[in-house]
């Protein structure tokens, strides 16, 4: 299971900060990539980006200077930090799995709203 | 960026019909491991999405029979053969051949 914390309000031009819990497995089982995934209100779906159990990381070019995210392999957890936000940035944010052998098994918490509003 | 484009953006289906869902990829989705990495993923109101059918046509652990999946290259189908009310909800292609992964714009299945 994969759960989404943090704060769900967030003031413009600030870093927003998300965590998601791992249950049910290991992160350093080095089986899965971890993603984020993020859903504007009424809108599709963006990639945000992965990580894996070593710290490997791959972003997306549209967010690539503002986003940083991180693995802690003791608490089974991984993190995104988004910083220099907008109301753009206003969303449902979703952590994912995805299997390494087969990258587009897409396994989803359950999703933490964020706003962004002053 | 890989660009997916679905159609139709909605669709309305008679309750027992099947349905169909189209996905065009603007370049091939055939990896350089010969895979095809393309998803298609459920997302019924309120939840977040569920993932349906992987590599194409393979279905997830505890996805119905009646969800099937086709295609190759840069086209591709969802089809389910019949609707049922629990299958209401956006469906969304997805692929992950090539970074960053992307997602089509979603389709809306309702019933008529």
């Amino acid at each position: 299971q994969l759960q989404e914390s943090g704060p769900g309000l967030v003031k413009p031009s600030e870093t927003l900060s998300l965590t998601c819990t791992v249950s049910g497995g290991s992160i350093n089982s080095g089986r899965y990539y971890w993603d984020w995934i993020r859903q504007p209100p009424g809108k599709g779906l963006d990639w945000i980006g992965s990580i894996s159990h070593r710290g490997t990381t791959r972003y997306n070019p549209s967010l690539k200077s503002r986003v940083t995210m991180s693995v802690d392999t003791s608490k089974n957890k991984f993190s995104l930090r988004l910083g220099s936000v907008t109301a753009a940035d206003t969303a449902l944010y979703y952590c994912a799995r995805r299997l390494v052998v087969v990258p587009d098994a897409v396994s989803w918490g359950r999703g933490a709203m964020v706003t962004v509003s002053s | 960026d890989i660009v997916m484009t679905q159609t139709p953006l909605s669709s309305p289906v008679t309750l027992g019909q099947p349905a169909s869902i189209s996905c065009r990829s603007s370049q091939s989705l055939v990896h350089s491991d010969g895979n095809t990495y393309l998803s298609w993923l459920q997302q019924r109101p309120g939840q977040p999405p569920r993932l349906l059918i992987y590599k194409i046509f393979n279905r997830f652990s505890g996805v119905p029979d009646r969800f099937s999946g086709s295609g190759a290259g840069t086209d591709f189908t969802l089809k389910i053969s019949r609707v049922e009310i629990e299958d209401v909800g956006v469906y969304y292609c997805m692929q992950a051949t090539q970074f960053p992964l992307t997602f089509g714009q979603g389709t809306r299945l309702e019933i008529k």
